[in-house]
């Protein structure tokens, strides 16, 4: 069962351009909504997260969009820069301790 | 800055092995977790550990796996006969609380079983 789902598999985005990475999930309990950034070889970092009480989070040139009727949240990377290429994952949890991973995002930031 | 690490960075090991992975936690953290992520695919839960046992589970984490804390530092995954499937690369994490706060993952121990 795949409770959080996430594309697209890869993206590519020139320089200075918006990344945006979509998640929906299933489960109405989920009420926290963390997006997670790997780099190779690395484990991953916590970039940014969302409560279901907001429906919009920002941190410098990153945002989380969070629809909770559709059930769908998402990342946008505003300005991309090589630097962000990486790959990034959502997640969903319920107990705030276990978390439900998307399939992950490898981002490709073009010079 | 304080991380977590994990050793070894690679282990291989034959079908049917034990194999135990080490973790070292960030140190004032008291919540620790395993995940594991096969190639190519999501992160997985495992496991999560407070106050010396197990907190949360997943159906992944059936009776060849245990995890310890066998000192004020350390904190262990045992997979106790390796199989196949079990090749993917483990990540330890911890938090200073439970509940949303933010979840500190090591670099990961790839385990290869052939």
């Amino acid at each position: 069962q795949q409770q959080v789902k996430q594309s697209p598999q890869s993206l590519i985005v020139q320089k200075g351009g918006i990344s945006i990475i979509n998640c929906a999930y299933e489960n109405t309990a989920f009420d926290y909504f963390p997006w997670y950034q790997q780099f190779p070889g690395k484990g991953p970092a916590l970039l940014i997260a969302i409560r279901p009480d907001v429906s919009e989070k920002k941190e410098g040139r990153f945002t989380i969009s969070f629809n909770k009727s559709a059930k769908q949240f998402s990342l946008h990377i505003m300005d991309s820069q090589p630097g962000d290429s990486a790959t990034y994952f959502c997640a969903a949890s319920d107990t705030g301790n276990q978390f439900y991973f998307g399939t992950g995002t490898s981002l490709t930031v073009i010079p | 800055e304080p991380e977590v690490t994990q050793t070894p960075s690679h282990q291989v090991t034959q079908m049917g092995q034990e194999v135990i992975l080490r973790c070292v936690p960030i140190s004032n953290h008291l919540y620790f977790y395993w995940y594991r992520q096969i190639l190519g695919q999501k992160v997985e839960f495992l496991v999560s550990f407070y106050n010396n046992e197990i907190s949360e589970k997943s159906e992944i984490f059936d009776d060849q796996f245990s995890v310890e804390r066998p000192d004020g530092s350390n904190f262990t995954l045992k997979i106790r006969s390796t199989k196949l499937e079990d090749s993917a690369m483990y990540f330890c994490a911890s938090s200073v609380a439970s509940s949303y706060n933010e979840q500190f993952f090591g670099p990961g121990t790839r385990l290869t079983v052939l």
